[in-house]
C-alpha cells in the first residue's frame, strides 16, 4: 500500500527549530520527488519546496529559502523538513506529498503534522 | 511570490454544475500544462482530483473535469452532491523549478 506517514505534533518556542519527518512505504523511494506544503490556520495551502530522493537535490520556494532545509535518508525511506528561527506565523499543519518526476502532480499526501509556535 | 487566484467561494444546489477558476501568469498556468486540482476537507490530507490540466486519476468521479485556456485553468463539478462540499485548490508548476498553489475555493452545496 502506497502511503506517507508523518511524525507527530510539535510545540516549539519562537526562535527554535523543528524537524518533521515523512516516511514512505509501498514503492521504490529513490525514484520519486517529495514536496512539502503547509496550511496556517484560516489560510490556504502554501508551497514550500521539494527534494529528489534519488540524489538529494532540493529546491525551495522563495518564501522559505534560507530557513527551510529538506533532506532524505534513503535507508529509512524518509524525507525530512527542518525549519529554523521559528515564529508564531509558522504555526501550521505541514504536509508532505509524493510526485513522480516530471508528472507535476502530488499523490499521495501524508496525514499532516501540526506545528505550534508559542512562547 | 504570489499565489494563483481563485474565487473565495462557489455554491450550488444538488445536481447543478459549478466551475472554479484558477488564474496565473505566463510563468505558471499560462506557460505549462502542469496544472492539478485538490479537494481538501479540514483535518484531512488533500486529495488529487485532476492532474495535468484535465486528467482524472483512477477512483475520482467522472463528475470532476478540468480545462485550461490561456492563463486560467478551471475545475468543473457536475451533478453537485453534498459530499463535494470541501475546499478546492489548484496547483501549477512555476518557472524556476518550483510550484504554486491557488488561494483556495470553498464549495458549498446549498
Amino acid at each position: 500500500q502506497v502511503q506517507l506517514v508523518q511524525s507527530g505534533a510539535e510545540v516549539k518556542k519562537p526562535g527554535a527549530s523543528v524537524k518533521v519527518s515523512c516516511r514512505a512505504s509501498g514503492y521504490t523511494f529513490s525514484t520519486y520527488n517529495f514536496h512539502w506544503v503547509r496550511q496556517a490556520p484560516g489560510q490556504g495551502l502554501e508551497y514550500m519546496g521539494w527534494i529528489y530522493a534519488g540524489n538529494g537535490d532540493s529546491t525551495y520556494s522563495h518564501n522559505f529559502q534560507g530557513r527551510v532545509t529538506i533532506t532524505r535518508d534513503t535507508s529509512a525511506t524518509t524525507v525530512y523538513m527542518e525549519m529554523s528561527s521559528l515564529r508564531s506565523e509558522d504555526t501550521a499543519v505541514y504536509y508532505c506529498a509524493r510526485e513522480k518526476p516530471a508528472d507535476g502532480w502530488f499523490d499521495p499526501w501524508g496525514q499532516g503534522t501540526q506545528v505550534t509556535v508559542s512562547s | 511570490q504570489s499565489a494563483l487566484t481563485q474565487p473565495a467561494s462557489v455554491s450550488g444546489s444538488p445536481g447543478q454544475s459549478i466551475t472554479i477558476s484558477c488564474t496565473g501568469t505566463s510563468s505558471d498556468v499560462g506557460g505549462y500544462n502542469y496544472v492539478s486540482w485538490y479537494q481538501h476537507h479540514p483535518g484531512k490530507a488533500p486529495k488529487l482530483m485532476i492532474s495535468t490540466v484535465s486528467n482524472r486519476p483512477s477512483g475520482v468521479s467522472y463528475r470532476f473535469s478540468g480545462s485550461k485556456s490561456g492563463y486560467t485553468a478551471s475545475l468543473t463539478i457536475s451533478g453537485l452532491q453534498a459530499e463535494d462540499e470541501a475546499d478546492y485548490y489548484c496547483a501549477s508548476y512555476r518557472r524556476g523549478n518550483t510550484y504554486a498553489f491557488g488561494t483556495g475555493t470553498k464549495v458549498t452545496v446549498l
